[in-house]
């Protein structure tokens, strides 16, 4: 079975701090696709990243960075010196075959 | 280029009612979805297509039913409103997987948010 946790619910950290967001995936497909999505309060679902089951290479997009690590089936989401436009809801997901599956999200507040 | 769209945004059903939702997408994505969100229970999927003419189910798919008779088009119908399906329903497309490339993602629509009373 398939299945994406994201154990923190909510987290809160004061601009300029750094948080990270965890989540951990579970599959037995040895091909699959992580990604990572953010929700801001308008409701879209803004894509941040993809990455491939073969490639565990770590991804930093400016204030992003991306840890992912198969040994520990985490693929984890760090925002360096957060800012109040961080605040959003964030969702990890998992694609094998045809279907995609979502965590339930990390709601995020950055406190000015 | 619309990306993908949803009709409607809005809509307030009494229980017993029927309605569809219209998703439509112009980037040529051969995968659709439909995605229920709810509080604290992420997105979870309804039903999805592969393609025209194809449909299979998600995790949740009691109580709707889909078609998918034209590429860019996938429909979500509620044939019965319950006030269990209260929820925000989005619409998302894709490239296969095979195809898509590193940083091919689905793409989502804006959602349409449905209450049941």
């Amino acid at each position: 079975a398939q299945k994406v946790t994201q154990a923190q619910t909510e987290i809160s950290v004061v601009e300029k701090e750094d948080v990270t967001l965890d989540c951990v995936y579970e599959t037995r497909d040895t091909t699959y696709y992580l990604f990572w999505y953010k929700q801001p309060p308008s409701g879209e679902l803004v894509f941040l990243i993809r990455r491939n089951s073969f490639d565990e290479q770590n991804e930093i997009s400016g204030r992003y960075s991306w840890n992912f690590q198969k040994s520990t089936s985490s693929f984890n989401f760090t925002i360096t010196a957060s800012q109040v436009v961080d605040s959003a809801v964030y969702f990890c997901a998992l694609n094998t075959g045809n279907q995609f599956y979502f965590g339930t999200g990390t709601s995020l507040t950055v406190i000015p | 280029n619309a990306g993908v769209t949803q009709t409607p945004k809005f809509r307030v059903l009494k229980t017993g009612q029927s309605m569809t939702l219209l998703c439509a997408q112009d980037m040529n994505h051969e995968y659709m979805y439909w995605y229920r969100q709810d509080p604290g229970m992420g997105l979870r999927l309804i039903h999805y297509s592969v393609g025209e003419g194809t449909t299979a189910k998600g995790e949740v798919p009691d109580g709707y039913n889909v078609s998918r008779l034209k590429k860019q088009n996938f429909l979500l119908g509620l044939e019965s409103a319950a006030p269990s399906q209260t929820s925000v329903y989005f619409c998302a497309s894709s490239y296969s997987v095979q195809r898509a490339s590193s940083t091919d993602t689905q793409y989502f629509g804006p959602g349409t948010r449905l209450t049941v009373l």
